[in-house]
C-alpha cells in the first residue's frame, strides 16, 4: 500500500545551519505531497505542498521539490532559527477531494542558539 | 482564521469507560477527520466524515466510532476504553476539494488507566 518514510530524528542543529529532512514515498499514480509542522503544544499546520512532478513548494524559507524519479520530497532550509524547532511531518494525498492524507512518522528538529 | 477546537486538552479515564472526544470547527468545512498520534508511528487515520451523518473508516477504526449530527461537530467515541487507546488524538477539518489544506486542533492527550 501507499506509505511515507521520513528520516528518524531528532535532528539537532545550530542556528543558521543548513537543514535537510529526507522524505520518500511509495504510491501508485500521481499523489500530492505535503509538509506539515507541529510546534510544541499545538496542532499540525501546513508548511508547503506540491501537487505534481517537478513542482517546488516553498514557505517561510523552507523548500521541497517533488521528484518522481526518486519518489522523494526532501525538506530544506538554508539557515534555520531557534523558532524552527518543531516536529515536521511529510504526507501524501491521493484521494482528491476527500483530502485524506498518509503521514510519515515525523522528524523532531531542535535548533540550538 | 479557521479554528478547530477540541473540548479537552488532557483527559484521564478508566478502563471500560465510554469516552467522548468532541471537535468543533467554525469554517463550514465539509471534511472532518480523527487521527491518533503515537511516538514512532506518526499520525494514523481513525475515521473520516465528508458530510453530516456520513462517515468512512480510516486505517485503525477498531474500538472507535464517530458521530456527525451537525456539520461543525465531529465526535469520536471510545465504546469501552482500553489502555492501548492511551494516545494523543487530533481532529482536523478541510474544505471539499483536491489538495485543500487540513486545519488541526491542538489535540487531546487521553490516558486510560
Amino acid at each position: 500500500g501507499d506509505s511515507v518514510t521520513q528520516m528518524e530524528g531528532p535532528v539537532t542543529l545550530s542556528e543558521e545551519a543548513f537543514l535537510t529532512i529526507n522524505c520518500t514515498y511509495t504510491a501508485t499514480g500521481y499523489p500530492s505531497l505535503f509538509w506539515y509542522v507541529q510546534y510544541p503544544g499545538e496542532g499540525l499546520q501546513l508548511l508547503l505542498k506540491a501537487t505534481k512532478a517537478d513542482d517546488k513548494g516553498s514557505n517561510k524559507g523552507f523548500e521541497a521539490t517533488y521528484r518522481k524519479e526518486t519518489t522523494s520530497f526532501h525538506l530544506e532550509k538554508g539557515s534555520v532559527q531557534v523558532s524552527d524547532s518543531a516536529v515536521y511531518f511529510c504526507a501524501l494525498g491521493k484521494e482528491g477531494a476527500t483530502n485524506k492524507l498518509i503521514f510519515g512518522t515525523g522528524t523532531l528538529l531542535a535548533v540550538q542558539p | 482564521d479557521v479554528k478547530v477546537t477540541q473540548s479537552s486538552r488532557y483527559l484521564v479515564k478508566r478502563t471500560g469507560e465510554k469516552v467522548f472526544l468532541e471537535c468543533v470547527q467554525d469554517m463550514d468545512h465539509e471534511n472532518m477527520f480523527w487521527y491518533r498520534q503515537d511516538p514512532g508511528l506518526g499520525l494514523r487515520l481513525i475515521y473520516f466524515s465528508y458530510d453530516v451523518k456520513m462517515k468512512e473508516k480510516g486505517d485503525i477504526p477498531e474500538g472507535y466510532s464517530v458521530s456527525r449530527e451537525k456539520k461543525e461537530r465531529f465526535s469520536l467515541i471510545l465504546e469501552s476504553a482500553s489502555t492501548n487507546q492511551t494516545s494523543m488524538y487530533l481532529c482536523a477539518s478541510s474544505l471539499w476539494g483536491a489538495n485543500e489544506k487540513l486545519f488541526f486542533g491542538s489535540g487531546t492527550q487521553l490516558s486510560v488507566l
